[in-house]
């Protein structure tokens, strides 16, 4: 049982770039999350799902964009990176409501944008 | 203002020691309150979870709730040296988490 599998572990894009980062998850949640974290500013969500074909706006979303073409996936796209994007990028999943009964967090992707 | 908030640390203890955490918040609203470790250059993981007031045992672990005060309190009993971590509070209802306190135990 792998819970969350984030790729790639480590990016480093040039300014302008576009890149796609996967999350995939093996629990049958139906809740799916991104979250960013810098320090000092603690995790930040970006995007989540609700379920398959459904994505909404978190606290961060600009610059970003999600699909959730299969409920086991959310993918979440970078159209043209900018160095404010640089970040550590978590996946997180649960099976209930509002976090109900917690998050399942993947191990992050540490993206630099030069 | 922030809707979390939680001294950021670092907090160093001798091996043995209760530590208490701590995280305030602003939202009256229904809430789910949780508490996540995270070792450095991993995900966070849960330690506990509870939306009532009052305290909550688990092990080591007392999670504490003051919905009056909007106070969220972890303790963390005979603290070993693999508690040296980040410590996260967190309001999932409202998707938010406090910046964390990083805590070191001392052997």
């Amino acid at each position: 049982n792998a819970g969350v599998t984030q790729t790639p572990k480590f990016r480093v894009l040039k300014t302008g770039q576009s890149m796609t980062l996967l999350c995939a998850q093996d629990m049958n949640h139906e809740y799916m999350y991104w979250y960013r974290q810098d320090p000092g500013m603690g995790l930040r969500l970006i995007h989540y799902s609700v379920g398959e074909g459904t994505t909404a706006k978190g606290e961060v979303p600009d610059g970003y964009n999600v699909s959730r073409l299969k409920k086991q996936n959310f993918l979440l796209g970078l159209e043209s990176a900018a160095p404010s994007q640089t970040s550590v990028y978590f996946c997180a999943s649960n099976g209930l409501y509002r976090g109900a009964g917690g998050y399942t967090f993947g191990s992050g992707t540490r993206l630099t944008v030069v | 203002q922030k809707e979390v908030e939680q001294d950021p640390g670092p907090l160093s203890v001798p091996e043995g020691a209760i530590v208490s955490l701590n995280c305030t918040y602003s939202n009256s609203a229904f809430q789910y309150f949780m508490w996540y470790r995270q070792y450095s250059r991993k995900g966070p993981e849960l330690l506990m979870y509870t939306y009532s007031s009052g305290n909550k045992e688990d092990g080591r672990f007392t999670a504490q709730v003051d919905k009056s005060s909007k106070y969220i309190s972890l303790f963390i009993r005979d603290s070993q040296p693999s508690d040296s971590a980040t410590y996260l509070c967190a309001l999932t209802a409202d998707f938010v988490f406090g910046p964390g306190t990083r805590l070191s135990v001392l052997p």
